[in-house]
């Protein structure tokens, strides 16, 4: 069975400082994996989307790795800000396939940055 | 551009009540998916329609339906509503019928009494 899994749950920072959020995940044969940010209430929102040949991608201050390996991804965070206090989800899609219901959510990180 | 837009934003049902929720995707884009998410857990895949036609049904009840028109907006429709079905239900649009760039609208919050 498909899954992915995040780490930590949730995480508590203080503004201006640097996190990572791990993403773990079972899919194969795998095609793309992507990072989404929710704020509360809110639809989620794209960040980064990597496929299985891409290592690294930035969007600003997120920065996003992969291992498909080690099937592993991490997303950084970099000076962290109040904004950033969200949700953050990884989704995995496998490789071929015609329709969104293969797509696998991670339950999310839920990311709290204080002063 | 705008992007997918839901309404209603929120509403307030009894249990057995039915309920009509709406999506209108990103212009240019065929295929909108409908996904439930329950507080502290992740989407949860109900249905996909592209070109108005079925293309994918997650493990929901009957109670739960859904299509799209011929301008592509989409309609989920649930039934007998019960207090399990409250939750935070979100529509997703993306040009094609795969697994490409999903785009999220802001959601609709049920809440069943």
């Amino acid at each position: 069975k498909n899954q992915v899994e995040q780490s930590p749950q949730s995480l508590i920072i203080l503004e201006g400082k640097n996190c990572t959020l791990q993403c773990n995940y079972t899919v194969s044969p795998f095609s793309n994996l992507r990072w989404y940010k929710q704020d509360t209430g809110r639809g989620p929102v794209s960040l980064t989307i990597m496929t299985f040949s891409e290592n690294t991608k930035s969007n600003g201050r997120y920065t996003a790795t992969l291992d498909a390996d080690t099937k592993q991804s991490s997303l950084h965070i970099t000076a962290s800000q109040l904004s950033d206090s969200a949700s953050y989800i990884c989704v995995v899609s496998p490789l071929n396939t015609g329709t969104a219901s293969k797509l696998t959510f991670g339950t999310g990180t839920r990311l709290q940055v204080t002063l | 551009d705008a992007g997918v837009t839901q309404s209603p934003t929120h509403l307030i049902k009894t249990r057995g009540q039915q309920v009509t929720l709406r999506c209108s995707p990103i212009s240019g884009h065929k295929s909108v998916s409908w996904y439930q998410q329950v507080l502290g857990q992740g989407p949860q895949f109900i249905f996909q329609y592209y070109e108005k036609e079925e293309r994918g049904r997650g493990n929901f009840p009957d109670r739960f339906s859904a299509r799209q028109f011929p301008n592509y907006s989409s309609e989920l429709n649930v039934n007998a509503l019960l207090l399990g079905d409250s939750a935070l239900y979100l529509c997703a649009s993306s040009w094609g019928q795969g697994t490409y760039e999903q785009y999220f609208g802001p959601g609709t919050r049920l809440t069943v009494t």
